[in-house]
């Protein structure tokens, strides 16, 4: 099991620039998760797919952040025109079908923007 | 909507049994699910009830009433390592695949 990998582990942007990070799921795993994390708070759901279709997106999720899987296995986060309040913790997880929520989490992408 | 509530802190003694507590108000509700999250690291999946009632997982054990929108996981012969945060999340279900969390509960376990 070699678990759920992120790359890069850190991001430092400008504010305006394009970021993308990556995301390799667990390979039997066809639910793939993105969660944001802040100080202080807990995960963030941004959005999910289930093999290569995106099925669901949080209602807050800005139109300057994409999401893709497009075979169904990695995934890419785009985040366009970085903004200082996108600072966070970007977490990827990924889920057998099944049990729901139990979720196994990457080590995340921490993205400063200055 | 979806709101949870949890202790931002708690101290107890290694050896000790701890209980954190965790509210819900929910929208729909289909389980609810405990990670831990040691700083710096990605949160880990630790116990999950979706019936009334206590599971019990070695160390760790975890209570539901959804006729009271409460949960709490008990920790057990505290350890130093169990030094973390708690996170308390639901799942609501019903055409939606997401995890609410709340902001979680860091524990310190002292000598």
């Amino acid at each position: 099991d070699t678990g759920v990998s992120q790359d890069p582990r850190h991001k430092i942007t400008k504010r305006g620039q394009n970021v993308t990070f990556r995301c390799d799921p667990i390979s039997e795993h066809n639910r793939l998760y993105w969660y944001r994390q802040t100080l202080g708070q807990g995960p963030e759901f941004l959005t999910y797919f289930q093999n290569e279709a995106q099925l669901e997106k949080s209602r807050l999720l800005s139109d300057r952040f994409s999401a893709e899987r497009p075979k169904g296995s990695f995934s890419t986060l785009e985040i366009q025109r970085t903004e200082q309040g996108d600072s966070a913790m970007y977490l990827c997880a990924s889920s057998l079908a099944g049990l729901a929520g139990a979720l196994s989490f990457g080590p995340g992408t921490r993205l400063t923007v200055l | 909507g979806q709101n949870i509530d949890q202790p931002t802190e708690m101290t107890a003694t290694e050896g000790a049994i701890v209980q954190i507590n965790c509210t819900y108000q929910t929208s729909g509700f289909n389980g609810l699910f405990w990670y831990q999250q040691h700083a710096g690291e990605a949160p880990t999946f630790l116990s999950y009830n979706v019936l009334d009632g206590l599971e019990e997982k070695g160390r760790f054990s975890s209570f539901l009433s959804r006729s009271k929108g409460y949960s709490y996981l008990l920790l057990k012969e505290l350890q130093m390592k169990d030094s973390a945060s708690y996170l308390c999340a639901a799942y609501s279900g019903a055409g939606s695949y997401q995890l609410t969390f709340g902001k979680g509960t860091k524990l310190s376990v002292i000598p």
